[in-house]
């Protein structure tokens, strides 16, 4: 079974520009979870998708927003980009299931110039 | 305020020898625990987990000890191998699937010496 995907791998952008991340889980998979992975801040919760619908929000501002597709897909769009969210971007996903492990996909890593 | 910690950003073992990880937390909500590894230039992979209603898991050279009275969980790795040597990370999570999904300590960095 393929694992999680993300597209790209790599992403330069400059501030104030906006960017989009897309993230393909497990199949049979229904949930994707997106986090932020910062040095300072390591890894936090950003929101989690199931069945298109956004069940869970982290800590982060509106300019963090994302969506799935009926196909289970995940896209995750930052808007007005600042300095700070260089990071690096995982999605990992489960069936959606309570208490269930979720599986990560490699990261998409961002560089705001 | 952090909430699961991994107050040792890295540690050195011997080839061979037992690998000792630690995390404690604060939140007594979180009675689901996880330990993730993560090599340079990949996602986090999934190692072992354990529910609050036991005090040990283990699988292969992988143990998860879990003491709810301390806030402490610990993994163990034995006998430890050159492949083992990654970024470990403690996850936590509560019952019925947090609205902050999994929360990590901020890691710590295993080196195995031959």
């Amino acid at each position: 079974k393929a694992g999680v995907t993300q597209t790209p791998r790599y992403l330069i952008k400059t501030r104030g520009q906006q960017v989009t991340l897309s993230c393909s889980p497990i199949s049979g998979h229904r949930s994707v979870s997106w986090y932020q992975q910062t040095p300072g801040q390591g890894l936090q919760f950003l929101f989690e998708y199931f069945s298109e619908t956004q069940r869970n929000k982290g800590n982060f501002p509106g300019r963090f927003s994302g969506r799935q597709f009926s196909n289970s897909r995940s896209e995750m769009n930052v808007s007005t980009l600042e300095l700070g969210d260089s990071a690096l971007y995982l999605c990992a996903s489960t069936t959606g299931r309570v208490d269930e492990t979720q599986y990560f996909g490699p990261g998409t890593r961002l560089l705001v110039l | 305020d952090q909430q699961v910690k991994q107050n040792s950003p890295s540690l050195s073992v011997q080839e061979g020898r037992i690998s000792i990880l630690n995390c404690d937390y604060t939140n007594s909500m979180f009675d689901y625990f996880l330990w993730y590894k993560k090599y340079p230039a990949e996602g986090p992979t999934f190692l072992i987990s354990i529910s609050s209603i036991k005090d040990k898991n283990e699988d292969g050279r992988f143990t998860v000890f879990l003491n709810k009275s301390a806030k402490h969980l610990s993994l163990h790795i034995v006998p430890s191998q050159p492949g083992d040597s990654a970024v470990y990370f403690c996850a936590a999570d509560r019952s019925g699937g947090g609205a902050d999904g999994l929360t990590f300590g901020k890691g710590t960095h295993l080196i195995i010496q031959p």
